[in-house]
């Protein structure tokens, strides 16, 4: 059964600090992507991955980075988390080259910045 | 049909029920769409997809039809169930299989409710 993982299901940190989403996939897919989800705005997205130390800006990339060192592994990173960052993250990767464009969701991280 | 706002578009139906659920896409260059389903706690999970040369697709008690002239893609769900209490998501890729890069513009969602 192919897997999207994400390291935590909920988190609270406070603001100022810097904190990590880490995601990996086993589907050996070349993208990955990162996208908040808040209610009424649908799923936006923040940066995605085309390849191993590959890394796009998406719609919303302001007050975060990325690391895509292994290509399984995709991370995301809050430098320093404000409360206008809480919110659902959503880890997705798919294959590259192919006629369908299908993502793979991993289960969410909810965010809360005190 | 999904709108911009605070707000999500909602459904309400009976079980048994079909259920039609709507989708206006922004991009006329778009050519693969997909409809994903959302339970509540979980990641967005893929139900169905067509791309643009086709007006009409089928799966298992689910149906998406395009009209590429207005824009406007549909999810059609056969006898509604419990089960299918959901957010539903369409997504538009405007370039499948091209240096898109997989690339994916979701629609906000409408929230699907089954009353027993």
């Amino acid at each position: 059964d192919v897997k999207v993982t994400q390291s935590s299901r909920y988190l609270v940190k406070r603001t100022g600090e810097k904190v990590f989403l880490e995601c990996v996939q086993d589907m050996d897919h070349e993208n990955m992507f990162w996208y908040r989800q808040d209610p009424g705005l649908g799923l936006r997205l923040i940066y995605f991955s085309y390849d191993v130390k590959m890394k796009e800006k998406g719609d919303i990339p302001e007050g975060y980075s990325v690391s895509r060192e292994k290509k399984e592994r995709f991370s995301l990173i809050l430098e320093s988390a404000s409360t206008n960052q809480t919110s659902m993250y959503l880890c997705a990767s798919s294959l590259a080259g192919g006629k369908r464009d299908e993502q793979f969701f991993g289960p969410g991280t909810r965010l809360t910045v005190l | 049909g999904e709108s911009v706002g605070l707000h999500l578009p909602t459904l309400s139906v009976q079980e048994g029920d079909n259920s039609i659920i709507n989708c206006a896409y922004s991009n006329s260059a778009s050519d693969y769409f997909i409809w994903y389903k959302q339970e509540s706690g979980k990641g967005p999970q893929f139900i169905i997809d067509i791309r643009s040369n086709m007006d009409k697709r089928q799966g298992q008690r689910v149906t998406v039809l395009l009209n590429k002239t207005v824009k406007h893609l549909s999810l059609q769900i056969a006898a509604t169930q419990p089960g299918d209490s959901a957010v539903y998501f369409c997504a538009e890729n405007m370039d499948a299989g091209g240096t898109s890069y997989g690339k994916l513009t979701f629609g906000q969602g409408t929230i699907l409710t089954v009353h027993p």
